[in-house]
């Protein structure tokens, strides 16, 4: 399977601090992309890395990419109590084809 | 903002029963897609649809399942006879392009089997 495994599968910070969740996945791919989702809520996407991209910044987020060792991270700089969610890395094998999540990270921000 | 909205967004069914959940994707998307996620679990592909076609469905998406577009906003998902571990929360998802990209989701809708 193509699936993305998080790593770890919690985590737990104060405020302030970065958080960073890895995901590792089986075969090649087209895009990888991190959505977060907040308890009992749908998913929302945050940013999305094309397998030729290597890293990719949007305001607090920063995402790398290494094809070699099939992984990326996700680095959340200053965290806040709103950060606190689930954040799942999806991955496709080509161009229009389907999704596939990984099994997330939950991240717990404490004040 | 558009948004993507699905109803219910919670229906407790009997085993065996059928069940329609429905979903509403942004108006000028174009591939739609069924997703479930077990409490507490990872979140599951279920079917994707284009063009009044399934493109792409996964091994859990069975004959009890089915979808359908009946006219120009709505997207189905039908499980036949549900089953306990249909239990789930369900979601619905759409995006614009042809090439992968981002997904708008719903905000799910909540299956109980008793």
């Amino acid at each position: 399977s193509q699936q993305g495994e998080e790593d770890p599968q919690a985590l737990s910070i104060q405020e302030g601090e970065n958080a960073t969740m890895n995901c590792s996945y089986k075969t090649s791919i087209n895009n990888l992309q991190w959505y977060r989702q907040n308890s009992g809520r749908g998913l929302v996407h945050l940013i999305l890395i094309r397998s030729n991209e290597r890293e990719k910044h949007s305001g607090r987020l920063r995402v790398t990419l290494d094809t070699s060792k099939k992984s990326s991270s996700l680095l959340i700089t200053a965290s806040r109590a709103a950060d606190t969610a689930s954040y799942f890395c999806a991955t496709d094998t080509r161009a229009g084809t389907a999704l596939i999540f990984g099994k997330g990270t939950t991240l717990s921000v404490s004040s | 903002e558009p948004e993507v909205t699905q109803t219910p967004s919670h229906q407790v069914t009997q085993m065996g029963q059928e069940v329609i959940l429905r979903c509403v994707p942004i108006s000028n998307h174009l591939y739609f897609y069924w997703y479930r996620q077990i409490l507490g679990q990872k979140v599951e592909f279920l079917v994707s649809f284009y063009n009044n076609e399934i493109s792409e469905k996964s091994e859990i998406f069975d004959d009890q399942f089915s979808v359908e577009r009946p006219d120009g906003s709505n997207f189905t998902l039908k499980i036949r006879s549900t089953k306990l571990e249909d239990s789930a929360m369900y979601f619905c998802a759409s995006n614009l392009r042809d090439v992968t990209g981002e997904l708008f989701f719903g905000e799910g809708s909540r299956l109980t089997v008793l």
